[in-house]
């Protein structure tokens, strides 16, 4: 069955550096997002990604963060100085078609800023 | 925006019960409505999920029920298992593209045998 893959499972990483973290969507895929889960909170939208442009952010995806789909199959995310607050689980999502469809997730990367 | 209400945080079952979780979404715009499970270390998976057209929906053990008027759904498990333990996920979205889901604040069901 096809997956959704994200590299690495866990990252740990001094506050002001900057992070990327890599996804596999499914291969005939065309939208792709990224949430956040802080540990015990609800899972939050970041972005949705289409046709090499964002298509929708939430207020947390502000200037330190950007997204890109360096080649044909992976889709970035980044984080340019991280803060202690973003420490959360990063997963990244694709679906076929846009809302109304099957979002399938990674099983996400566990993002530590110490 | 979209904000989903989720109840209850945590639910203890013994096997063999039904479980209900319950729902509800401020956005009238918002027709699409997925229920994902988590299960620990892992990601959301899709388990059920019911678009506005329909009222109701079942797989198995698993249905879910929309009512749009009251701007509720529903998570209905019966005949429940030890492996049905884990957060259950309410979200809502509208259909158009790149929408993003968004989510209740989670479910835990723990099944006891």
């Amino acid at each position: 069955e096809p997956e959704v893959t994200q590299t690495p499972s866990h990252q740990v990483t001094q506050m002001g550096q900057e992070v990327i973290l890599r996804c596999v969507p499914i291969s005939n895929h065309l939208y792709f997002y990224w949430y956040r889960q802080i540990l015990g909170q609800k899972v939050e939208f970041l972005v949705s990604f289409y046709n090499n442009e964002i298509s929708e952010k939430s207020e947390i995806f502000d200037d330190q963060f950007s997204v890109e789909r360096p080649d044909g199959s992976n889709f970035t995310l980044k984080i340019r100085s991280t803060k202690l607050e973003d420490s959360a689980m990063y997963f990244c999502a694709s679906s076929a078609d846009g809302g109304g469809t099957e979002a399938f997730f990674g099983q996400g990367t566990r993002l530590t800023v110490v | 925006g979209e904000n989903v209400e989720q109840h209850p945080s945590t639910l203890s079952v013994q096997e063999g019960d039904s479980a209900v979780i319950k729902c509800t979404y401020s956005d009238s715009a918002s027709n699409y409505f997925p229920w994902y499970k988590q299960e620990l270390g892992k990601g959301p998976q899709l388990i059920i999920d019911i678009r506005s057209n329909v009222g109701e929906k079942k797989d198995q053990r698993i249905a879910v029920t929309l009512n749009k008027t009251a701007k509720h759904f529903s998570l209905h498990i019966t005949e429940t298992q030890p492996e049905d333990s884990a957060v259950y996920f309410c979200a809502a979205a509208t259909y158009q593209a790149g929408t993003a889901l968004i989510f209740g604040k989670g479910t835990t069901l723990s099944v006891s045998s």
